[in-house]
């Protein structure tokens, strides 16, 4: 059975930076694609950013520079880092796994990050 | 970026019935779309994709079809547990969602 769980959301000022992991069982994450997807009221369910296999990494038009993919194959392990936090990157980010690009197989449980000061 | 649009926004039904979800795409996605259910709390669960196959454990009363630009959903006979939020995305290019149909019990 695949298992993605989550750890790292929180409270956060404005100009802050946040990690969030997703770590991975039932499920090889450096032989898979791994994505990071999140949630807001108003914008809905937003892709963020994918990495393939080989390790190249892709992001949202409107959020590339401040986000960052990665993975940790001797924990089974991947993560997303956000850098200079807005009020508007609050939302619920959900890590998801598949064995093809640009679908969602399997899904964390989702961790809830609020930027405020 | 490829929008989807979804239709209706809020489908009122009875347990039992029959759901029609519509999903528009904004220029044609091929075969590449898929259909999530979301319920309050929980993240999304695939249960279609590449239009008309269903995920690992669904049950053949969830079926897609379509093509192009214009897909559907559709649940034959509404289980309890069926009720929530569905959402089509689209892989073609970078992944995108539509805004989501509520079935909600009637």
């Amino acid at each position: 059975e695949v298992q993605l769980a989550e750890s790292g959301g929180g409270l956060i000022h404005p100009g802050g930076s946040l990690s969030l992991s997703c770590a991975a069982s039932g499920f090889t994450v450096r032989s898979n694609y791994i994505n990071w997807v999140r949630q807001t009221p108003g914008k809905g369910l937003e892709w963020i950013s994918i990495m393939y296999p080989n390790g190249d990494t892709y992001y949202a038009a409107s959020l590339r520079g401040r986000f960052t993919i990665s993975r940790d194959q001797s924990q089974n392990t991947f993560y997303l880092h956000i850098n200079s936090l807005r009020t508007d990157d609050t939302a619920v980010y959900y890590c998801a796994g598949a064995g093809v690009p640009n679908r969602g197989d399997y899904w964390g449980q989702g961790v809830l990050v609020t930027v405020s000061s | 970026e490829i929008v989807l649009t979804q239709s209706p926004a809020t489908l009122s039904l009875s347990p039992g019935g029959r759901a029609t979800l519509s999903c528009r795409a904004s220029q044609s996605v091929s075969c590449c779309l898929g259909w999530y259910q979301q319920k309050p709390g929980q993240a999304p669960r695939l249960l279609i994709y590449d239009t008309a196959n269903r995920a690992t454990g669904i049950p053949a009363r969830f079926s897609g079809s379509g093509s192009g630009t214009d897909f559907t959903l559709t649940i034959s006979s509404l289980e309890p547990e069926d009720f929530g939020v569905y959402y089509c995305q689209q892989g073609i290019h970078w992944p995108t969602f539509g805004q989501g149909t509520k079935v909600e019990i009637k």
